[in-house]
């Protein structure tokens, strides 16, 4: 079975500059979510979709970050202007169902470095 | 909000010594409680879950855990540490009939001497 697929698997970008982020989740997988992990923290939710409706976002800073499932299958996180502290590594998880006794498969994550 | 503390954020261990890592939630009411591990240059993977009965946990690579209510603790356990177990290690949290979203602890990172 193939995993959850990310990239790019590195960006650099300046301050104040865009910036976007897909995510191909597991095959037949309802449930994505967005994590950020800063250095030397654990993984923080950004966004869960189920579907391609949304669950929780309460921790996806909505003045600069937006993400969007269409269709229900991939996804793509975008933030718009970028700032220094966006500087992480952008995790996707897909899950085959949106209860809480389902894994997360996480995918190899995408490291941002925001100059 | 719930949160999740791991107290010890690097840990250095020789070959065949006892590995145990704390975890402790704040959350009171019922939770199911993951380890997820992240070996160099690869994904998070699951370690180990528990969601109900025995509250000994087995997971992968001889690892365990213990859930006990009491003290809001999981803490990760393993007899006799490998080279191969150096990595990151993550414990998360997933409050019951809430959704499946994760709160993950800050991570220990295992450094094992051969």
């Amino acid at each position: 079975e193939a995993g959850v697929a990310q990239s790019p698997r590195y960006k650099i970008i300046e301050k104040r500059q865009s910036v976007a982020f897909w995510c191909n989740p597991i095959s037949g997988h309802a449930t994505l979510y967005w994590y950020q992990q800063i250095l030397g923290q654990g993984p923080k939710l950004l966004i869960q979709f189920q579907n391609n409706g949304v669950v929780d976002d309460s921790q996806l800073p909505k003045d600069r970050f937006s993400a969007e499932r269409l269709k229900g299958v991939d996804s793509t996180l975008k933030i718009q202007p970028a700032k220094l502290e966006d500087s992480a590594v952008y995790l996707c998880a897909s899950s085959s169902a949106g209860t809480s006794t389902y894994e997360q498969y996480f995918g190899p994550g995408t490291r941002l470095t925001v100059t | 909000a719930q949160s999740v503390s791991q107290h010890n954020h690097h840990v250095i261990l020789s070959e065949a010594a006892s590995l145990e890592l704390g975890c402790n939630y704040s959350y009171g009411g019922t939770v199911n409680l993951f380890w997820y591990v992240q070996y160099p240059g690869q994904h998070l993977q699951l370690l180990l879950k528990y969601f109900s009965g025995d509250p000994l946990v087995k997971g992968i690579k001889g690892f365990e855990a213990e859930f006990i209510k009491s003290k809001f603790s999981f803490n990760l356990r393993k007899p006799s540490v490998q080279w191969s177990d150096t990595a990151e290690y993550f414990c998360a949290v997933n409050e019951r009939n809430a959704g499946n979203m994760l709160t993950f602890g800050g991570g220990t990172r295992l450094m094992v001497k051969p």
